[in-house]
């Protein structure tokens, strides 16, 4: 049980373009989704929590304007990156619990690379 | 503020070496311990967790213990096998009032045949 999935896993796009990655629960009801982003051979790093019908909280330091999170249902949050950089290519993970305060169960990552 | 140390690595052992991997917190409350896993080009898989003081997480072979005294949740395993090379990420939650987690920054093992 416990299962999150992403959609993609790996993304290419060209740079100024947007794109939109998907984070759904398989086999549970999410309230709270979170966002982290990994850079080469570093830790994660969170940028948005996200609970299911409310806006996103946005971490210090991240764009609410440039990754646009929706949290529509509680099966399915989305995390677009707008007008895509190179320096936006990174790995992106979500996770989700239940409840807040729950465990965190992660995804397995998507791969975004812009050229 | 709240944050997570582990040791660098990358960690290089042979096959049947015992493993440690340090991970020291600084935490206001009482955060709970988790370590996770990152095969490559994965994502984080929970490898165990403990919840208060005294707590030992344990999990194929992996365990660590939750010390309030010296603020520590070490990553051991007796004998380490090639299939374990990966990420390891300590982390802590539960703390200043929010439920986020917070991460060290990795520790890369290597486990040679």
């Amino acid at each position: 049980g416990a299962v999150v999935s992403q959609h993609p896993s790996r993304v290419i796009c060209k740079s100024g373009t947007s794109v939109k990655i998907e984070c759904r629960s398989l086999d549970f009801q999410a309230t709270t989704m979170f966002w982290y982003r990994q850079f080469p051979k570093k830790s994660l790093m969170l940028m948005a929590t996200s609970n299911e019908g409310s806006k996103a909280t946005y971490e210090q330091g991240v764009e609410k304007d440039k990754f646009l999170i929706n949290h529509a249902s509680l099966t399915l949050s989305t995390l677009t990156v707008t007008s895509a950089h190179p320096e936006d290519s990174s790995f992106y993970i979500c996770s989700a619990s239940e409840y807040p305060g729950y465990e965190q169960y992660f995804g397995p990552g998507t791969r975004l690379t812009v050229t | 503020g709240d944050s997570v140390t582990q040791m660098e690595g990358p960690v290089t052992l042979s096959e049947e070496a015992f493993l440690t991997i340090n991970c020291t917190y600084t935490a206001t409350g009482y955060p709970s311990l988790f370590w996770y896993v990152q095969y490559p080009g994965e994502g984080l898989q929970l490898l165990l967790k403990a919840t208060k003081a005294d707590d030992k997480g344990s999990n194929k072979g992996f365990e660590a213990t939750y010390r309030k005294e010296t603020t520590s949740f070490h990553l051991e395993k007796g004998s380490v096998q090639v299939s374990d090379s990966a990420v390891y990420f300590c982390a802590l939650s539960g703390v200043s009032g929010t439920y986020k987690y917070i991460f060290g920054t990795g520790t890369r093992l290597k486990v040679l045949a």
